[in-house]
């Protein structure tokens, strides 16, 4: 089976520094999907971005960044300059093939607060 | 806001109570999913359809069952409620069906407490 580890539990930082949050992945698949998504105090899951298995190019947004490491398994995200609004709880999933459809593991969360 | 629609937000109710829960998928996503946040156990999926039929099956209890109508909107049911059915119930919406990599956005969720 398929397992998502993220081993932060919780992290705090200080607004503007920097802060990377860990993901590694089990899979026997040659061809998978990673997704990271943003859980804020409102409750909703927010998706951030989508990569798959053959595309090992980092990826840049805005102060977001995402390190893929296919030889050691890891999907990690690093947010720069960190802002209070980017508290929340952040969610690696990865997505695996189940029945007829599609599911996505999803680990078991970090909690990111940034203090002012 | 992703598009998705899920009614209602909060729902409280009773032991052995049941309780239907809404959602609406993003315009032109035929493939629905549930799942289910809890303290203890993290987010669970629990099932798929697609354009009406069931797809893929997680650890979804036998009480409770769901289903997606012609209009493409889902209802999931929870019969004989018990304490740990407490919940954050999510429905997440995506483009395709079968294989993997389709990216799901996910609606603002419904809390449900079981008291």
């Amino acid at each position: 089976a398929q397992k998502v580890t993220q081993a932060q539990t919780e992290i705090s930082v200080v607004e503007k520094e920097d802060v990377t949050l860990d993901c590694v992945y089990e899979t026997r698949d040659t061809t998978y999907y990673l997704f990271w998504y943003k859980q804020p105090p409102s409750g909703e899951l927010v998706f951030l971005i989508r990569r798959n298995s053959f595309d090992e190019q980092n990826e840049i947004s805005g102060r977001y960044s995402w390190n893929f490491q296919k030889s050691t398994s890891s999907f990690n995200f690093t947010i720069t300059a960190s802002q209070v609004v980017d508290s929340a709880v952040y969610f690696c999933a990865l997505s695996e093939a189940v029945d007829y459809g599609q599911n996505f593991v999803f680990g078991p969360g970090t909690r990111l607060s940034v203090l002012p | 806001d992703s598009g998705v629609t899920q009614t209602p937000k909060h729902l409280i109710t009773a032991t052995g109570q049941r309780v239907t829960l809404r959602c609406s998928p993003r315009s032109g996503d035929l493939s629905v999913y549930w799942y289910q946040q809890s303290l203890d156990q993290g987010l669970q999926f629990l099932i798929q359809y697609y354009n009406g039929e069931e797809r893929a099956k997680g650890n979804i209890l036998e009480r409770f069952s769901a289903q997606q109508f012609p209009d493409l909107h889902s209802e999931l049911n929870l019969s004989s409620l018990e304490l740990g059915d407490s919940a954050l119930y999510f429905c997440a919406s995506s483009i395709g069906t079968s294989g993997r990599g389709h990216t799901q956005y996910f609606g603002p969720g419904t809390r449900l407490t079981v008291l």
